[in-house]
């Protein structure tokens, strides 16, 4: 079963403007949260994380927002710039610390 | 510092062939995870060592897959007999800690496993 969802299978977005990941969780007892950017033929890279203590992780032009009762977070990436063309998976564990994973969003930053 | 190293980088077999995936994680890592990757999915965390103990094997199919971490360094992940639907990027990561999920996992790059 999808634990943590990434509806938005792809993003376009211009060099310079700000790029909005979305990622959906239905297990509640999901604590901690993690966005990894992925390159093609390259293994995940961990980009940004974020407990469930905070509402809100910056990280250089990388914020995170968590919206427990929503059951929802956002990536945030302001400027886009073309190297942030990747995929980006959203991950959440809980106190057995096993990630799940959501499905991806790839993301294309237009010069 | 070197890498998260697997091999091959791409296999294809026929269906029930078997094969053998290869995996040496970043040096001192104590924690090392085999991940499944099926085409247009997130990974699926198959197997978690512990140095050289399995921690978590609660998704890996045991009639099929089996997986080992010798003298708590490298790793092997068999899968006898494939099936079609093995067809998937075998991702492996370690992280340094033990039990502490701040800890980061570093990825290698993945084999990519072609079952016709």
């Amino acid at each position: 079963d999808q634990q943590v969802k990434q509806n938005s299978p792809s993003l376009s977005v211009q060099e310079g403007r700000i790029s909005i990941l979305n990622c959906d969780y239905t297990n509640s007892m999901f604590d901690y949260f993690l966005w990894y950017k992925k390159y093609p033929a390259e293994g995940p890279t961990f980009l940004i994380s974020i407990s469930s203590i905070k509402d809100k992780n910056e990280d250089g032009r990388f914020t995170v927002f968590l919206n427990k009762s929503a059951k929802h977070l956002s990536l945030h990436i302001v400027p886009s710039q073309p190297g942030d063309s990747a995929v980006y998976f959203c991950a959440a564990s809980a106190r057995d610390y096993k990630l799940s994973f959501g499905a991806g969003t790839t993301v294309t930053v237009r010069a | 510092e070197a890498g998260v190293a697997q091999s091959p980088r791409y296999k294809i077999i026929e269906k029930r062939q078997s094969v053998a995936f290869w995996c040496n994680p970043i040096s001192g890592h104590a924690t090392l995870y085999w991940y499944q990757q099926i085409l247009g999915q997130g990974p699926k965390l198959l197997i978690q060592f512990q140095n050289n103990g399995v921690v978590d094997d609660s998704q890996l199919p045991k009639d099929r897959f089996s997986a080992e971490r010798l003298k708590g360094v490298d790793s092997t992940l068999k899968i006898q007999p494939a099936k079609l639907e093995d067809s998937a990027v075998y991702l492996c990561a370690s992280s340094l800690g033990v039990y502490d999920r701040t800890d980061t996992q570093y990825f290698g790059p993945g084999t990519r496993l072609t079952v016709l």
